[in-house]
């Protein structure tokens, strides 16, 4: 079974902290990706990595930026966090195309003050 | 620009009945679609999928029907369960694209 871990359910920041989500997948998948979940707007894809040490933005990524260092974990980085940025934050992995469906983290639920 | 929308937020169908959820797209160079579904605090899971080569896929209680022509694709569940009350998101893709287009998401509520 695919597993997504991401490293917290629940955080709250202030505004103008550096933020660090941390996401770790156990399946050796090339592909992982960062969404935001909004009330009425979906999810919405912030970044995503097809290799170690390369990166794509997505829909929104102004305000964030990630790392991918080794191929395991995936970072979001919020660089100054607004009250906006507060929202649900997914986590999800896949193999390479045609290998099947991403698979998601439990997500970590981000609130900034 | 949504390319991909569910355009009823909510839907409450009454259990062993069927639910139907819906799903427009704009984009006529998708041609990979699946359904998610969440639950509360918890990442959605993969429910179903469909290429656009068919026009129908099912899996046990879960079938999914693609239109094409009108663009639109839907998920069929029969019969309804109390455990199939959760919000379903419908997402699409392209061929050697590995980005998925997410709609806004429907929330089922399966009443006793």
């Amino acid at each position: 079974d695919v597993k997504v871990t991401q490293s917290s359910r629940y955080l709250v920041k202030r505004t103008g902290e550096k933020v660090f989500l941390e996401c770790v997948q156990d399946m050796d998948h090339e592909n992982m990706f960062w969404y935001r979940q909004d009330p009425g707007l979906g999810l919405r894809l912030i970044y995503f990595s097809y290799d170690v040490k390369m990166k794509e933005k997505g829909d929104i990524p102004e305000g964030y930026s990630v790392s991918r260092e080794k191929k395991e974990r995936f970072s979001l980085i919020l660089e100054s966090a607004s009250t906006n940025q507060t929202s649900m934050y997914l986590c999800a992995s896949s193999g390479r195309t045609d290998s099947g469906p991403q698979h998601f983290g439990d997500g970590t639920r981000l609130s900034i003050l | 620009d949504q390319q991909v929308k569910q355009n009823s937020p909510s839907l409450s169908v009454q259990e062993g009945r069927i639910s139907i959820l819906n799903c427009d797209y704009t984009n006529s160079m998708f041609d990979y679609f699946l359904w998610y579904k969440k639950y509360p605090a918890e990442g959605p899971t993969f429910l179903i999928s469909i290429s656009s080569i068919k026009d129908k896929n099912e899996d046990g209680r879960f079938t999914v029907f693609l239109n094409k022509s009108a663009k639109h694709l839907s998920l069929h569940i029969v019969p309804s369960q109390p455990g199939d009350s959760a919000v379903y998101f419908c997402a699409a893709s392209y061929q050697g694209a590995q980005k998925l287009v997410f709609g806004q998401g429907t929330r089922l509520t399966i009443n006793p």
